[in-house]
């Protein structure tokens, strides 16, 4: 079975701090990888995808970038948090294009 | 751009009651359409998937149809427990690489027992 794990479970940072989120599949080789952002109470919006290791696609700009370094590690960072990336990341893991989409367990971030 | 218009923020009922999630679409393809359902604090599960070729879908009591008619793809239950209160997100996929998933606003469902 496919097991989907983020890291941290929560973070609380300042203002212009740097962030590093994780996420790793196991069970699943060479998955589509994404990045999800959802405010609190509100929808659901794509921001990365990868379909290989060592490429990312970039749907959303909100001065975030992400990497996949092996294929079952997705990472989301930025050197500068803003307040507005307060929010609940999610990552998600397809078979395929046009195939669902399975999310993890999210990582709760709080910019101060 | 591809969208998805979900109008009820809310909706509260009462156990077995009727559930209706009204979900449209507008794209400029056949779009695969899903509808997930979130818990507090989790992230979403995946409920249902429909594309052109099976048109409806069933899981856990849940039913949607794919109507492209009306391009719309409403959510139903016939009887509602304590247990489906939660979040439930319309979402497509119709970009031409098929990755980029597009959720609705969400409809909040609250079931009093």
């Amino acid at each position: 079975a496919q097991t989907i794990h983020q890291w941290p479970v929560a973070e609380i940072k300042a203002v212009g701090s740097p962030l590093s989120l994780g996420c790793t599949i196991k069970g699943k080789s060479s998955p589509n990888l994404y990045w999800y952002w959802q405010a609190t109470g509100g929808t659901l919006q794509q921001l990365f995808y990868s379909i290989t290791v060592g490429q990312v696609e970039s749907v959303v700009q909100l001065n975030l970038s992400a990497s996949r370094p092996k294929d079952d590690q997705f990472i989301l960072s930025t050197e500068k948090l803003l307040l507005s990336h307060s929010g609940f990341y999610l990552c998600a893991w397809g078979l395929d294009n046009y195939a669902e989409q399975f999310f993890g367990p999210g990582t709760r971030l709080t910019v101060l | 751009g591809d969208s998805v218009t979900q109008k009820q923020g809310q909706v509260t009922l009462s156990e077995d009651d009727f559930l209706f999630i009204n979900c449209t679409y507008s794209t400029t393809t056949y779009p695969t359409l899903f509808w997930y359902v979130q818990y507090p604090g989790q992230g979403p599960q995946l409920l249902l998937k429909v594309t052109t070729a099976n048109n409806k879908g069933i899981s856990r009591g849940f039913e949607a149809t794919y109507d492209k008619g009306t391009t719309s793809f409403h959510l139903q239950k016939a009887s509602v427990q304590e247990s489906d209160s939660a979040v439930y997100f319309c979402a497509l996929v119709a970009d031409s690489a098929g990755n980029k998933l597009t959720f609705g606003i969400g409809t909040r469902v609250l079931v009093r027992p």
